[in-house]
């Protein structure tokens, strides 16, 4: 069965330091596909970023970088200097290569406090 | 252009009642997903259109809820007698090809009392 786990169900930072939001999935597919989404207050889901399986080379893109670890099965995301714009929940999903359905995990809620 | 719409943003019904969620996609995508998350918990699959056909209504979770796309357009999600169990948030989605990147809207908050 496939799962994504993320442990954190909140964390809470003063501005400008480092976080990291822990993603960990389960599957038995060799090919898939990860993603962030976050989901700011207006409600929305917002597309973060996407990883295939067999691309495990880290992704920096501004503030925002994930670290992909197959040995792991772990998708972690790191915001570099928060700011309180970044307060939002956030999601990590997986996707298998055979099917379109998102799995979810259950969310971190971010706090970034000025 | 314009994103996922959904409509209303936020309904509060009583258990019992009748409500009807809207979702319109993104112009041109053929596909549109409709989600929920309950409770804080992990946001689920519920079914998948492809044009006007249901291709895949396995995560609907019992006979009260009631999805339609006439016209291959916007969808709406229907629930019907409301439970305390419903409430949470009701996302929707849409993607060109089933492949391709799933764009969310804002959701709709439903409180079922």
């Amino acid at each position: 069965a496939q799962k994504v786990t993320q442990a954190q169900t909140e964390i809470s930072v003063v501005e400008k330091e480092d976080v990291t939001l822990d993603c960990v999935y389960e599957t038995r597919d060799t090919t898939y596909y990860l993603f962030w989404y976050k989901q700011p207050p207006s409600g929305e889901l917002v597309f973060l970023i996407r990883r295939n399986s067999f691309d495990e080379q880290n992704e920096i893109s501004g503030r925002y970088s994930w670290n992909f670890q197959k040995s792991t099965s772990s998708f972690n995301f790191t915001i570099t200097a928060s700011q309180v714009v970044d307060s939002a929940v956030y999601f990590c999903a997986l996707r298998m290569d055979s099917s379109y359905k998102l799995i979810f995990g259950s969310g971190t809620r971010l706090l970034v406090r000025p | 252009e314009a994103g996922v719409t959904q409509f209303p943003s936020h309904s509060v019904i009583e258990k019992g009642q009748t409500v009807t969620l809207r979702c319109d996609p993104i112009s041109g995508h053929d596909n549109l997903y409709w989600y929920r998350r309950v409770m804080g918990k992990e946001i689920k699959f519920l079914l998948h259109f492809v044009k006007e056909s249901k291709q895949d209504e396995s995560g609907m979770p019992n006979n009260r809820f009631l999805a339609e796309r006439t016209g291959g357009t916007y969808s709406t999600l229907k629930v019907q007698p409301a439970e305390l169990e419903d409430s949470g948030v009701y996302f929707c989605a849409s993607s060109l090809t089933e492949m391709s990147e799933q764009y969310f809207g804002p959701g709709t908050r439903l409180t079922v009392t």
